[in-house]
């Protein structure tokens, strides 16, 4: 069965500095991984996503993903964060190859930007 | 566009009572899928439909119905809320649904039941 992880449940990063949100996952077959970010009472917003070739995927407002697959790993990175990048991630993973295809979430982890 | 837009954005139920949570996309996408997001467990699918006249099953659709008369709506239906469903639903569309489709999500419900 496909599966998402987050393993950790909060994230926090002085602005400035590097930021990275871990994700690793589990799917037979190829795996289309996904980030997304959630803002406080807003809905979901697409970063980035992981279909095939490069493994260093670049993203919205700064982000980017490494893919590793031999880690089964598709972590988010930021070089520089800002405070307003504090907010709810998302890792993802696309289930089957058909139409149809559900996201399968990860639980979330909670990034906090200080100042 | 205005994309993915749901309705209302808060509602309180008692027990027992019956309601329909209303999504709708302008972007002539062909998935549509409802979530609900609790915390601590992401989001977990609850109805999908590939086109209109198709729905199907998720992984939490138990007290739920959906429909899907026109590409543009998917509504879902609480048929007796409980206060199991306490939580906040997301709608979501992609072009097809296929597995490298980017799914775009609405702005939630958030429902609260008594």
């Amino acid at each position: 069965a496909q599966s998402v992880a987050q393993p950790e449940d909060q994230v926090n990063v002085a602005e400035g500095n590097p930021l990275t949100v871990k994700c690793t996952y589990s799917v037979s077959g190829n795996p289309y991984l996904f980030w997304y970010v959630q803002y406080p009472n807003r809905g979901l917003q697409f970063l980035l996503k992981y279909i095939t070739g490069d493994n260093l995927v670049k993203g919205s407002y700064g982000f980017e993903a490494e893919f590793n697959k031999s880690q089964t790993s598709f972590h988010l990175k930021k070089p520089s964060a800002l405070v307003s990048d504090s907010a709810l991630y998302f890792c993802a993973v696309k289930r089957g190859n058909q139409a149809g295809t559900a996201l399968i979430f990860g639980k979330g982890t909670t990034l906090s930007v200080s100042s | 566009n205005a994309g993915v837009t749901q309705t209302p954005k808060f509602q309180v139920l008692k027990t027992g009572q019956s309601m329909t949570l209303q999504c709708a996309q302008d972007m002539n996408h062909e998935y549509m899928s409802w979530y609900r997001q609790d915390p601590g467990m992401g989001l977990r699918l609850i109805h999908y439909s590939v086109g209109a006249g198709i729905t199907d099953q998720g992984e939490v659709p138990n007290g739920y119905n959906v429909s899907r008369s026109t590409t543009e709506d998917f509504p879902l239906r609480l048929l007796s809320a409980a206060p199991s469903q306490t939580s906040v639903y997301f709608c979501a569309s992609s072009p097809s649904g296929g597995s490298t489709d980017t799914q775009y999500f609405g702005p939630g419900t958030r429902l609260t039941v008594l």
